[in-house]
């Protein structure tokens, strides 16, 4: 079966300072892969998604980057947080119709 | 741009009572999605909805699609306590890059 993992689960970092999430898949191959950020009682706003390795777009325009150097791996990065960028950040991937969500990094930027 | 809006954003009910939770969708889409979210929590696939007319029931939810309003709806049929939650609509576009963008959510409140 397809899972999803997503780490950490929660991170604290001050301002200024870099950031890596990743999302590793298993289970299946060629997922299209997604990140989306959440803000405290809102909705969900779309940063970037993948369709193959290399191959990133990206919603909005910030200063956060992404990269898939494999096939199963999605990486969210940023050289210098903002208090802006704090959230819960969702991880998910999709092949055919069916679309999963990993369990989330909640980033508190100080 | 693609836009999708739910309503109501917010939603008290008493146990029992039916609702109905309406997702609209400003582009053509042939794929819908129903998510659930319960605080501090991931999302939970509840359907997907992949043509027009499509219906599909889990337990005391049941969500359509008509591709041709550009409408989605979730019905709430005797609501309880556990289906307190916030639920999300997400519209796939399919042919563009398969982008998912969500609808605002509903959150939603069962009183006993």
């Amino acid at each position: 079966s397809q899972t999803i993992h997503q780490w950490p689960a929660t991170l604290v970092q001050p301002v200024g300072s870099p950031l890596s999430l990743e999302c590793t898949v298993e289970g299946t191959s060629n997922p299209n892969l997604y990140w989306y950020r959440q803000a405290a009682g809102r909705g969900l706003q779309l940063l970037f998604y993948s369709v193959g390795i290399g191959q990133i777009s990206s919603e909005v325009p910030q200063n956060l980057s992404a990269s898939r150097p494999q096939d199963r791996q999605f990486i969210l990065s940023s050289k210098k947080l903002l208090l802006s960028d704090s959230g819960f950040y969702l991880c998910a991937w999709k092949v055919r119709a069916e679309a999963f969500f990993g369990q989330g990094t909640r980033l508190t930027v100080v | 741009e693609l836009k999708v809006e739910q309503n109501p954003l917010f939603l008290s009910m008493q146990e029992g009572k039916n609702y109905t939770i309406y997702c609209n969708y400003s582009t053509t889409s042939d794929r819908l999605y129903w998510y659930r979210q319960d605080p501090g929590k991931s999302l939970e696939s509840l359907f997907v909805l992949l043509s027009n007319g499509a219906v599909k029931q889990e337990g005391r939810l049941m969500a359509s699609l008509d591709t041709k309003a550009r409408l989605s709806t979730l019905h709430i049929t005797a609501a309880v306590h556990d289906l307190s939650a916030t639920y999300f609509c997400a519209v796939e576009r399919v042919y563009t890059g398969n982008q998912f963008y969500f609808g605002t959510g509903t959150s939603l409140t069962v009183i006993p």
